[in-house]
């Protein structure tokens, strides 16, 4: 069974810095591509960032590039994000995310899903 | 960069052909996929690959992507299906993109 287990959420004040856990189980972790996406109270969805199967490739949403950085230990079998220059705009619940692919691309599905953690950003 | 636009909201009667609409520009040159998502609960993978059902999800679930617009139908609509429901794609400049949401109501 497929289990995505995130952590390290909670509240932060603006400009803070936070990081984020995900451990998985039930899967080959190395094979899949990893995504983080969020939603905000009573918002869409939004991805955040991904990275490949290997780890060497990674991308972002243009509204976190430069301030979120994705990483992966795949001998750990954990993703991680680590969120500076925390906004107001960045409180939302925080999904870790299985792509079906090797790497986030045209083919690119999440088929497993977190419970999500929530960040607030908050003075 | 690339955008997915869906309707807010989309009505459907018990046991009715319900269709959500996803637009963006040339869309039918990417994959789309769809997710429903329950009140208080994370998303499922419905549809990927424009018309790919995940193992475990009811035939009444299907896809097409022609045109600008996928749409994501749902035959024989159940109570159980209102949710919101969001289309995805992957666009080499904007990375993953969902669309806004629709909302699924069942009168």
């Amino acid at each position: 069974e497929v289990q995505l287990l995130e952590s390290g959420g909670g509240l932060v004040q603006p400009g803070g810095s936070l990081r984020l856990s995900c451990t998985i189980s039930g899967f080959n972790f190395s094979d899949f591509a990893m995504n983080w996406v969020r939603q905000a109270p009573g918002k869409g969805l939004e991805w955040v960032s991904g990275i490949s199967g290997s780890g060497r490739s990674t991308s972002y949403a243009d509204s976190v590039k430069g301030r979120f950085s994705i990483s992966r230990d795949n001998s750990r079998n954990t993703l991680n994000l680590q969120m500076n220059s925390l906004r107001a705009e960045d409180t939302a619940v925080y999904y870790c995310a299985k792509d079906r692919q090797i790497a986030v691309a045209g083919t690119s599905a999440i088929d497993f899903w977190g419970q999500g953690t929530l960040v607030t950003v908050s003075s | 960069s690339f955008e997915l636009a869906q309707p807010p909201s989309v009505s459907v009667s018990p046991g009715q052909t319900a269709s959500i609409a996803c637009s963006g520009d040339n869309l039918e040159k990417k994959y789309v996929s769809w997710y429903q998502q329950r009140a208080g609960q994370s998303p499922l993978l419905l549809i990927y690959q424009d018309n790919k059902r995940p193992s475990g999800i009811p035939e009444r679930f299907s896809g097409s992507n022609s045109g600008n617009t996928a749409t994501l139908t749902i035959s024989g609509t159940q109570a159980m299906d209102e949710a919101d429901y969001y289309c995805q794609a992957w666009d080499s400049s904007t990375g993953v993109i969902f669309g806004g949401g629709s909302k699924l109501t069942v009168l």
